[in-house]
């Protein structure tokens, strides 16, 4: 059974940052690519940014790209997000995603861990 | 950016109505078009990729269809469970975006 499990979100205050983890299951981690999305409280899905399964290939969304960093530690099936100059319109669930295809972001998101909140607030 | 437009934004309906929900890519993006059932405080989960594939364990009263800028979701035969928001997604090209949702309520 996949299973995806996200970590470190909490309250931050503007400018600071953050790193989410997500630990993964019941597949073999490095032959996926993996992505993360985010949904705003009340609000829609945004995909943020997305790696290869060797990590070597990564992507991101306008909104993110020069302050986040996601990368991947395939010894640990540990993916990451490193945030950094957060705002307060990056309040939201973070959620860790599982992609169907490797060598690739296909942008198909096959599983989803249940989320990470991140709050940006004084 | 490709716009993705779900339309409606809310829909009313009963257990056992025939539910159609629509999706516009402000581009053509072929088929490569999924759509997600959402429930509250839950994570999303794939129903349908490549606008008409059924994932696996997913009901046979989901359906898809449509290519090149507007595609549907059908639900054959709405049930309990079914009362959820979905979105539509393009995987065309990066960056992958979402419709705005649909929300299913129960009339």
């Amino acid at each position: 059974e996949v299973q995806l499990l996200e970590s470190g979100g909490g309250l931050v205050q503007p400018g600071g940052s953050l790193r989410l983890s997500c630990e993964a299951s019941g597949f073999i981690f490095s032959n996926y690519a993996m992505s993360w999305v985010r949904q705003a409280p009340g609000k829609g899905l945004e995909w943020l940014s997305a790696t290869t399964g060797s990590g070597g290939n990564t992507y991101y969304a306008r909104s993110v790209r020069g302050r986040f960093t996601i990368s991947r530690d395939n010894s640990k099936n540990t993916l990451y997000l490193q945030m950094h100059s957060l705002r307060a319109e990056d309040t939201a669930v973070y959620y860790c995603v599982k992609e169907d295809k490797s060598g690739y972001s296909s942008g198909v998101f096959e599983y989803w861990g249940q989320g990470t909140l991140v709050t940006v607030s004084s | 950016d490709i716009q993705m437009t779900q339309s409606p934004s809310t829909l009313s309906a009963s257990v056992g109505d025939r539910v159609t929900i629509t999706c516009r890519a402000s581009q053509s993006i072929s088929n490569w078009l999924a759509w997600y059932q959402q429930k509250p405080g839950k994570a999303p989960n794939l129903l349908i990729y490549r606008a008409s594939t059924l994932q696996s364990g997913v009901p046979s009263r989901f359906s898809g269809s449509g290519s090149g800028t507007e595609f549907t979701l059908t639900i054959s035969s709405l049930q309990p469970d079914d009362f959820a928001t979905y979105y539509c997604q393009q995987y065309d090209s990066s960056p992958w975006t979402f419709g705005q949702g649909t929300k299913v309520k129960i009339k």
